[in-house]
């Protein structure tokens, strides 16, 4: 059990175009998701707590304008990357905290280019 | 916030040989400490976690301990194998949600 999806693995896209990631939790209700950004060779840093039914809470540095998050349901979180540029480029990971359980649950990643 | 370093960032070790990365933190108010192995561009595995209520725990190869006083928390594996070689993050949090990673482990066993 506790398998979260990320969709997509990988998109390459154009500058100044928008994408979205979604994470979505197969076998379980998250109310918490939690999306990362990783560069190459680097940790995992937080960028936003998603609640579902409420807004994200963004860590300092991160704008809410540029990574759109959507917590809509129980099992869905999705980010959006807006008007994108190079240095966007990077691997977001998501993970999904089961509701009354202990531990997270990571998703497989997407790994964005932007040209 | 929590800070949390890690150390060291390469290690390399002989397949049977032990190795040790370890970890400190700043905010006395975590209380969870997970261990996580993330293979080249894949998603992070949990492998081991210890709560501040104990101060060692053990599964097979792997162990974890933590010092509450020193704010200090280690990775141990034991008779290292190839399929060990991978970037080991330690965290922290408070309850289990906003962890906050160390800076990783590169971990190569040498065959």
């Amino acid at each position: 059990g506790a398998v979260v999806s990320q969709h997509p693995s990988w998109v390459i896209c154009k500058s100044g175009t928008s994408v979205k990631i979604e994470c979505r939790s197969l076998d379980f209700q998250a109310t918490t998701m939690f999306w990362y950004r990783q560069f190459p060779k680097q940790s995992l840093m937080l960028m936003a707590t998603s609640n579902e039914g409420s807004k994200a809470t963004y860590e300092q540095g991160v704008e809410k304008d540029k990574f759109l998050i959507n917590h809509a349901s129980l099992t869905l979180s999705t980010l959006t990357v807006t008007s994108a540029h190079p240095e966007d480029s990077s691997f977001y990971i998501c993970s999904a905290l089961r509701s009354g359980a202990n531990v997270l649950t990571f998703g497989a990643g997407s790994r964005l280019t932007v040209l | 916030g929590e800070n949390v370093e890690q150390h060291p960032s390469t290690l390399s070790v002989q397949e049977g040989d032990s190795a040790v990365i370890k970890c400190t933190y700043s905010d006395s108010a975590s209380n969870y400490f997970p261990w996580y192995k993330q293979e080249l561009g894949k998603r992070p595995q949990l492998i081991i976690d210890i709560r501040s209520n104990v101060g060692e725990k053990k599964d097979q190869r792997i162990a974890v301990t933590l010092n509450k006083t020193a704010k200090h928390f280690s990775l141990h594996i034991t008779e290292t194998q190839p399929e060990d070689s991978a970037v080991y993050f330690c965290a922290a949090s408070f309850g289990n949600e906003k962890l906050t990673f160390g800076t990783g482990t590169r971990l190569t066993i040498i065959p």
